[in-house]
């Protein structure tokens, strides 16, 4: 069974450094992975997939993902962090299942970018 | 509308309460989904449709839980007698094809903050 893990629930950061959002996944095959972004009062909005091309994802906003089959892990990283990039981001894995895809959420992790 | 679209964005239900969530997906979007949002935790998968198929329902958390999607396109979540576990943010997502295509992305909407009291 798939499943994501976001190891931590919250991180903070200064406005202008850098920023790791970290994520294991468990699958039996290899997985489809993306990352999405929560603004309060938005809807979740995709920042970038991983579907077995390139291991170093590019998203918007800066935002770029490694796929690490070795250590089975896909962090989210940015090099400068802006006070707009806080909000909750969540990893999340693809399971094909019954004929079907679904979507299989990380608990989230928090970001808080302070001046 | 260009996305998916949720109403209400907030309810508020008394206990024991009848509520009925709804969906509009992009047009022509053939699977749609709806997941729950307990505070502080990621989404979980309710059920899937495949245009008017139900084909996924395992995540329905109980039979108060109920979902339709009789033309194939907008869809209804309804929940009866509702309780106070059932305050949540529910969220629903489309997606342009069926199956197999492992790279459709899924939209998703603002979601329904459902509160029970």
């Amino acid at each position: 069974a798939q499943s994501v893990t976001q190891l931590d629930s919250h991180v903070s950061v200064s406005e202008g450094t850098p920023v790791l959002l970290r994520c294991n996944y468990s699958s039996s095959y290899s997985p489809s992975l993306f990352w999405y972004v929560q603004h309060p009062n938005k809807g979740l909005q995709l920042l970038l997939k991983y579907t077995s091309a390139a291991t170093l994802v590019k998203g918007i906003n800066g935002f770029e993902a490694e796929f690490k089959k070795s250590e089975t892990s896909f962090h989210l990283t940015k090099p400068s962090a802006h006070m707009s990039d806080a909000a909750e981001y969540f990893c999340v894995v693809r399971m094909f299942s019954g004929g079907y895809n679904k979507l299989i959420f990380g608990a989230g992790t928090r970001l808080a970018v302070h001046p | 509308g260009a996305g998916v679209s949720q109403s209400p964005r907030y309810k508020v239900a008394k206990r024991g309460q009848d509520v009925a969530l709804r969906c509009d997906p992009i047009s022509g979007h053939v699977s749609l989904f709806w997941y729950q949002q307990a505070l502080g935790q990621g989404p979980e998968f309710l059920t899937y449709f495949q245009n008017e198929a139900q084909l996924d329902k395992s995540g329905l958390p109980s039979d108060r839980f109920f979902a339709e999607r009789p033309e194939g396109s907008v869809s209804t979540l309804k929940i009866q007698r509702t309780q106070q576990e059932d305050s949540a943010v529910y969220l629903c997502a489309s997606s342009l094809l069926g199956t197999p295509d492992l790279n459709t992305e899924a939209f998703f909407g603002q979601g329904t903050r459902l509160t029970v009291v």
